[in-house]
């Protein structure tokens, strides 16, 4: 089955340094969500993707889906203590199933 | 209204108990999802609901049974569960058309003993 891997595993960064996560699959994917889920909290949906090389900005967040349909990324531009948390893409397995599989997740610090 | 609810917050039940969890949403979603998250790993999904019919059942175990009554409610009926079942079980709710945000719920903590 599908695999969708996300790296790093865990990022501590300094309130104010950027961060990024990468989103790798192993087969082409139809389209990508991303989440994010605050400690002992529940996943927020933050943006989907569905273009190849879409790039979509959420004011400092931007996310982008590679050429190719397997990759997929998440920047966060100066770090605040409120983006604590982890961040999850889920692709879609088959465009309007409903099945998506969430990546393994990357867990980001900031440390004020 | 843009709140998914579940029932109870936390559940403790011995392996030979009979419990159900219960999931509402009143966004008028036609798709309704249950996840399963094991301490520090992503949702794992386990069934999803498309109009009130079971759409996808990811091989998961008949010890959970999930029942969608209508389009606003979905149950997952615990029986003769292990150990290893214990997890933060959610529930989620989208649209049945793009875009296929999910909303999902608190979830419901499960401890068996």
């Amino acid at each position: 089955g599908q695999q969708v891997m996300q790296i790093p595993q865990y990022q501590h960064v300094q309130e104010g340094e950027d961060f990024t996560t990468y989103c790798n699959s192993s087969t082409t994917l139809s389209n990508i969500q991303w989440y994010k889920q605050r400690p002992g909290g529940h996943p927020v949906f933050l943006i989907q993707l569905v273009k190849s090389g879409e790039v979509k900005k959420q004011k400092r967040l931007t996310f982008q889906f590679g050429e190719a349909k397997k990759n997929s990324s998440l920047h966060i531009t100066a770090t605040q203590t409120t983006d604590v948390g982890t961040y999850f893409c889920a692709p879609e397995e088959t465009s309007g199933t409903y099945k998506y599989i969430f990546g393994t997740g990357t867990r980001l610090k900031v440390l004020a | 209204d843009t709140e998914v609810t579940q029932t109870p917050k936390h559940l403790v039940m011995g392996m030979t108990n009979k419990k159900s969890l219960k999931c509402e949403q009143h966004m008028g979603h036609r798709a309704m999802y249950w996840y399963k998250q094991k301490a520090k790993k992503p949702p794992e999904l386990m069934f999803v609901y498309s109009y009130e019919k079971l759409s996808i059942n990811e091989s998961v175990p008949s010890r959970f049974s999930p029942e969608c009554p209508n389009s606003s409610l979905l149950n997952l009926h615990l029986h003769a569960l292990q150990p290893e079942d214990s997890a933060l079980y959610l529930c989620a709710s989208s649209h049945s058309a793009d875009p296929y945000e999910q909303y999902f719920g608190p979830g419901t903590r499960l401890t068996v003993t």
